[in-house]
């Protein structure tokens, strides 16, 4: 069964500044997704960004960005210029199935 | 378009009593998986449905059933309740079976 690991419960960052939200999964499988979720104070899930595995370059959506190293299965989300409404939990989630880890809580400092 | 909704948001139960929770999908969606989240923890997988029938289950108790409706809502339902069933149960819904899920907001429910 494919397992995901957030090895930080908790992380902070300075505002402005840069912090790395580690994840790594376990599959034998060679086509699959991976994902980081966000989820605030109000619950829903908010999808960050995704990665195909099949796609080498890795991904970005604005501040957001991964280091995606398929033979180490490691899945890593990096956010620039941090802002105060980036404090959540972040899950990182593996597919198929949908397969989060426990989460890592990022606070950030003003 | 129309995003992922739930119903309730808060939800009072006593042990040993059911529950409905109920999910719309996404305008478009045809699957629809449900999980259940613990206190500080990753959601847990119960169970997706695929154009109404059950296309796989996570290691949840029979006590958990759902239902999948021809308009792809459903119904997440939960019997003899315990206490450890006190979570936020997140619904989401997908084009398929392996694609991006859209969550909903959730519902917190509590069992006293």
């Amino acid at each position: 069964a494919q397992t995901v690991t957030q090895s930080q419960p908790e992380m902070s960052v300075q505002e402005a500044e840069t912090v790395t939200l580690s994840c790594t999964y376990d599959t034998s499988e060679s086509d699959y997704y991976l994902f980081w979720y966000k989820q605030p104070p109000s619950r829903q899930m908010i999808l960050v960004i995704r990665q195909e595995a099949y796609k080498q370059q890795n991904a970005t959506e604005n501040r957001f960005s991964v280091n995606f190293q398929k033979a180490a299965k490691s899945f890593s989300l990096k956010i620039s210029d941090s802002q105060l409404g980036d404090a959540a939990m972040y899950f990182c989630a593996y597919l198929p199935p949908l397969v989060f880890g426990k989460g890592t809580r990022l606070s950030v400092i003003a | 378009e129309t995003g992922v909704t739930q119903s309730p948001t808060h939800l009072i139960k006593t042990r040993g009593q059911q529950v409905t929770l109920r999910c719309s999908s996404q305008s478009g969606h045809n699957t629809v998986s449900w999980y259940q989240q613990a206190l500080g923890q990753g959601p847990q997988f119960i169970f997706q449905y695929y154009r109404e029938e059950e296309n796989g289950r996570g290691n949840f108790p029979p006590r958990f059933s759902g239902l999948q409706f021809p308009n792809y809502s459903s119904e997440l339902n939960v019997n003899a309740l315990e206490l450890d069933d006190s979570a936020l149960y997140l619904c989401a819904s997908s084009l398929g079976p392996n694609t991006e899920a859209f969550f909903g907001q959730g519902t917190r429910l509590t069992v006293v």
